[in-house]
């Protein structure tokens, strides 16, 4: 089955405490990018990736760091989280926008809350 | 500046009740705008992709419909299935996708 898979789906946390959000897609895709979601905000781009060891900031890159080792890997890292990184987080995968414009594929979001 | 911005943010319709969803779009560039559905606790579930003005696409009760500045998610005679949040998207240039906020839309049996 074609998915993109994120661990964990729920984290609480403290301040300080550096974590790691994995996103892992299973359809060869070139594309992927992490988004946050926030009431009243919407979708929001933090980093994303054109291809392997290819990476460029979104619009809210800031405290996030994000690696392209492998094609189906994109892990988010939090080097020292926040309460105002307390969000839902959605990573996305496509086949290249410049192919298949639009259509990403997202996963089913983590819910992190940082105390 | 690109920009999306969708209305109404809430919608609330009776079965059957037929109705259209806005998105208008200020970007420089347009490579398509795209409509996603998304369902509570959910990731967004890509819908459709309209490429140009005058272009119309459907599926099943939706039919998404684009103007040179806007684009209508129309619902025809919705059930209570079809409630969700609806996202509207553009892509400017080869790497940028920007979202509007969503028209989170509820349909009463």
């Amino acid at each position: 089955e074609a998915q993109v898979t994120q661990n964990p789906r729920y984290l609480i946390t403290v301040t300080g405490k550096k974590l790691t959000v994995t996103c892992s897609q299973n359809m060869n895709h070139e594309y992927m990018s992490w988004y946050r979601q926030d009431p009243g905000l919407g979708l929001r781009q933090i980093y994303y990736s054109m291809n392997v060891e290819v990476t460029d900031k979104g619009d809210v890159p800031e405290g996030y760091k994000v690696s392209r080792k492998e094609k189906r890997n994109f892990p988010l890292i939090l080097e020292s989280p926040s309460p105002n990184q307390t969000s839902l987080y959605f990573c996305a995968s496509s086949f290249g926008l410049d192919r298949r414009p639009g259509e990403l594929f997202f996963g089913e979001g983590s819910r992190l809350t940082v105390l | 500046e690109d920009q999306v911005t969708q209305s109404p943010e809430a919608l609330r319709l009776q079965e059957g009740e037929s109705s259209s969803l806005n998105c208008s779009y200020t970007v420089s560039g347009l490579r398509g705008l795209f409509w996603y559905r998304q369902d509570p606790g959910k990731g967004p579930e890509f819908l459709f992709t309209l490429y140009s003005a005058g272009e119309e696409k459907e599926k099943e009760r939706l039919k998404a419909t684009l103007t040179k500045k806007e684009s209508f998610l129309h619902i025809t005679a919705p059930k209570p299935e079809d409630s969700a949040t609806y996202l509207c998207a553009v892509q400017a240039g080869y790497d940028k996708i920007i979202f509007g906020k969503g028209t989170r839309l509820h349909i009463l049996p």
